[in-house]
This record gives structure tokens, sequence and C-alpha cells, in this order.
């Protein structure tokens, strides 16, 4: 699977609008770019997932650069509850379609203060 | 939605011990099911992957003999961490596959992931 780069940490603000990004600059045609959280002592759940258009769903959006050699999940208006750490993770398609295993790099440690 | 169950969430047992850790996909069924283990302030590591009816394919650096897996049905896998170790203690979260769409390119399984079972070796 093709790397991902993320920031260690980022600080926001409760109810404001927090931009995520993640490069993955060597990125394939057949890679679907994914979102998941972790919360504190929980399993990971997934937030959304796309592949060329921005995507949007109840719990985020997701902006895909046209090169596609990045993208931003943007949580419109953060709470307490987002307060978790957020993989950016690359599915090749077929890969996908045989469900492989993920691979989680660090992610990013979201902070959300009140 | 999809939920995915683990049991016990967690265990403390003597070094020495077998543990068995369930995961079960409660309202869909799974072909593929997968084992993380993840160490503190560290993250996920996928440790194997375990197909209904078939012999579970471990990841490089993962001993099969130490860490059994079982998929008896399309629910259920089981994860038996054998003469458990205090290096041992880790979270283990299971992740269940679900197909989205009608096959082949372009579809993909979407994993659903337990709450993770928290295992202490003493």
């Amino acid at each position: 699977d093709a790397k991902t780069t993320q920031p260690n940490s980022m600080e926001s603000n409760e109810e404001e609008p927090v931009h995520l990004p993640c490069n993955h600059s060597t990125i394939s045609g057949t890679d679907y770019i994914h979102w998941y959280r972790q919360l504190p002592s929980q399993g990971p759940e997934y937030v959304i997932h796309g592949l060329t258009s921005n995507v949007n769903n109840r719990m985020a959006s997701l902006a895909i650069a046209e090169d596609r050699k990045s993208s931003t999940l943007i949580l419109h208006r953060a709470t307490l509850r987002d307060a978790a750490v957020y993989y950016c993770i690359l599915r090749d398609v077929y890969s996908g379609g045989g469900a492989d295993g993920l691979t989680f790099g660090k992610g990013t440690h979201l902070i959300i203060q009140p | 939605g999809a939920v995915v169950s683990q049991h016990p969430s967690w265990v403390i047992c003597k070094s020495g011990t077998s543990v068995k850790i369930e995961c079960r996909s409660l309202d869909f069924q799974a072909t593929t099911m997968f084992w993380y283990r993840q160490f503190p302030k560290q993250s996920l590591m996928l440790m194997a992957t375990s197909n209904e009816g078939s012999k579970a394919t471990y990841e490089q650096g993962v001993e099969k003999d130490k860490f059994l897996i079982n998929h008896a049905s399309l629910t259920l896998s089981t994860l038996t961490v054998t003469s458990a170790h205090p290096e041992d203690s880790s979270f283990y979260i299971c992740s269940a596959a679900r197909a989205r769409g009608p096959g082949g390119v372009g579809s993909y399984n979407e994993q659903f992931f337990g709450p993770g079972t928290r295992l202490t070796v003493l």
C-alpha cells in the first residue's frame, strides 16, 4: 500500500472547524483514500472514504486534491467527542475487493479544547 | 450499521496461561476477519487474516503457534494467546469485513472494528 504522511498532532477549539491534512504523493490510480478514527481505548471506526471527488457524510467531509496527492478531512464543527487519533489510509481497489488488512500509520492525534 | 463485538473487553492472567478472545459480527456475515495488536502509544499492527473455514494467514513476525486463530463460522473468530507472557500484554482488536457493492473491481470490503480487548499478563 502507498504511504501516507500526517501531522503527529493538531489542536482545535470546540465548535470550530478542523482540517486534518494527509499527503499521499505516491498514490496510485486504484487507491481509495480512507479515513478512520480511534477514540481512546476503543477500536477504530470508519469516518469516510473517496476516490477522486469530494465526499460528504454525516460525520465529515473529504476534500481530495485534483492530483490526488493529498487530501483533507474536514470536521465542520468539532466537539469534545471528536478528540481521537485520525488515520488516513490508502486501500487499493483490487486488494480492497480481496479484503486485505489495513495498514495503519501513526495518524494525527486531534486535541479539542473546550 | 454493522456491529462487531469482542469478549472479554479486558483480561488479566498469569504468565504461562492461555487466553481466548472472541470476535463476533452481530448483524452480518463475515467471511474474513482480521486481528490487530496495539501497544501503548503505538498504532495498530495487523497480526493475521482469518478466513472462515480455512487456515489463517499470519503477518511476518507473528508466531502462528503462539497466536491460534479459529474462524469456525461466518460470525465468529477466536484468537487464543497460548502460554502468554508479559510481553504479550497489549490491546487486541478484531475487524470483520463486509462486502459492499456487487463484487469485482470497484467494490470492496468495508471493515468494521470491535471495541478491543485489553490483555494484561502478570
